[in-house]
């Protein structure tokens, strides 16, 4: 158990829907950042929020936002879902000292969405 | 920019028999090397991590690493298969000093042949 939780395991939607995405990280860890696997596309890093601000942006679709709340935990809200969102989303977290990654990515289990 | 190349999506080998999984890396600064495993349908788990300390690394599990500069490689390595072992693997990168994501390789599927 990696410590952190993520919410709902698994979502079955259909295309132009919008779902949320939870994720609280580790006790302790400022840092979360939001990744989609894909058959495809493999591993894709979307964001990373520190602290409640947004730290980095991969590749995110605009389609796509996130935030991170003042208890630490995290969104993921997709919007206007299309067929090729189907994907597992991983929210990970770690600890950083001044803002700075010192170690690894602790992840949690994923949400599985699908989009029919 | 950071990048992982990881040669061969999928590998077998024999239950007993080493395993060598391959990782690439390209980064403007020395970076720091990532080993994650993932099985089926759970999330990704950290196997060992190089942070510029010793260039051989040991992990969980039985694994190792060795960062070798010259070659831009961070392999993974374990003397002896296990069937528990099946799994993908992922190598990533990061720069360290700076606040961002890992970037990960296309990953290694690995089967045990019993």
């Amino acid at each position: 158990d990696s410590g952190v939780t993520q919410t709902p395991k698994h979502l079955i939607t259909a295309t132009g829907q919008r779902v949320t995405l939870r994720c609280s990280p580790r006790s302790g860890d400022l840092s979360v950042y939001w990744y989609q696997q894909s058959l495809d596309q493999g591993l894709q890093f979307l964001i990373q929020y520190y602290n409640g601000e947004e730290r980095a942006k991969g590749n995110i679709l605009e389609r796509f936002s996130a935030q991170q709340f003042p208890d630490l935990h995290s969104e993921l809200n997709l919007s206007s879902l299309e067929l090729g969102d189907s994907a597992l989303y991983f929210c990970a977290s770690s600890v950083q000292h001044r803002g700075m990654l010192v170690g690894e990515l602790f992840f949690g289990e994923g949400s599985r969405l699908t989009v029919l | 920019a950071q990048s992982v190349t990881q040669l061969g999506s999928h590998v077998s080998v024999s239950e007993g028999a080493l395993v060598l999984l391959r990782c690439n890396y390209s980064s403007s600064v020395p970076p720091y090397l990532f080993w994650y495993v993932q099985y089926p349908n759970h999330g990704l788990q950290l196997l060992l991590k190089y942070t510029s300390a010793a260039t051989l690394v040991k992990g969980i599990n039985g694994f190792e690493a060795e960062f070798k500069k010259s070659e831009t490689s961070f392999h993974l390595t374990k003397p002896s298969a296990h069937m528990s072992d099946a799994a993908e693997y992922f190598c990533a990168v990061s720069e360290p000093g700076g606040n961002e994501k890992l970037t990960f390789g296309t990953g290694t599927r690995l089967t045990i042949i019993p």
